[in-house]
């Protein structure tokens, strides 16, 4: 079946390093992608998103690549801050999400 | 303008007793999702409802599990015969259109912690 696999955490990083949360997918057909992020103690929110292969998802400075011949949808940005500490979740589908297990990330200052 | 309400926030019942989830979802979004977040097993889809279609029932994980949307809005997940394993938090989401090859952003809603004692 369709599933989602993403880098497993914690991670912890210091403000203003490069941040890279891999994401692979397997899948029937080629999914929508998403990335989704659950501040502390908020709901679970969209981040970015890409409908077909080479689209570029981005938001708030991250962003993600579809990649079909990797089948992977990495999550970076240039320069983290405290504010992105979160649980980070990689996603598939289009109504049936599929998720993976989430990267809980931590930016010390 | 208003997002996904879920109530209660907290839920604490007894093994074997019934509860009842709420979902308000955001207002004129046809499509309506119900996931669950746990430890052990992560997020996971449970329903989906789409406008007047029978919803996809396909996550459900036994029979104890039902869901219904009122008048295409409002739902409710109920959960019979509560055991342990059914702690988690239940995620409600809703979106614009849903419905075959439409990609659409799914708003979360807070959920609601179940504690099954």
């Amino acid at each position: 079946g369709n599933s989602v696999t993403q880098m497993e955490g914690p991670v912890t990083l210091s403000e203003e390093a490069f941040l890279t949360i891999n994401c692979t997918y397997t899948a029937t057909g080629y999914p929508s992608l998403f990335w989704y992020v659950q501040y502390p103690g908020e709901g679970l929110q969209l981040l970015l998103k890409a409908t077909k292969a080479d689209d570029k998802g981005s938001n708030k400075g991250f962003e993600a690549t579809y990649r079909k011949e990797t089948t992977s949808f990495h999550l970076e940005k240039g320069s983290v801050q405290v504010s992105d500490s979160a649980v980070y979740f990689c996603a598939q589908g289009a109504q049936k999400l599929v998720f993976g297990q989430g990267t809980r990330l931590t930016i010390n200052p | 303008g208003a997002g996904v309400s879920q109530s209660p926030s907290n839920k604490v019942t007894e093994k074997g007793k019934d509860v009842e989830l709420r979902c308000d979802p955001i207002s004129g979004h046809t499509a309506l999702y119900w996931y669950r977040q746990s430890l052990g097993q992560g997020l996971e889809f449970l329903i989906y409802f789409q406008g007047n279609s029978a919803p996809d029932k396909s996550g459900l994980p036994s029979d104890r599990f039902s869901a219904e949307r009122t008048g295409g809005s409002v739902s409710t997940l109920t959960i019979q015969r509560t055991q342990q394993e059914d702690s988690a938090v239940y995620l409600c989401a809703s979106s614009p259109q849903g419905g075959p090859g439409i990609t659409d952003t799914q708003y979360f809603g807070p959920g609601t912690r179940l504690t099954v004692l």
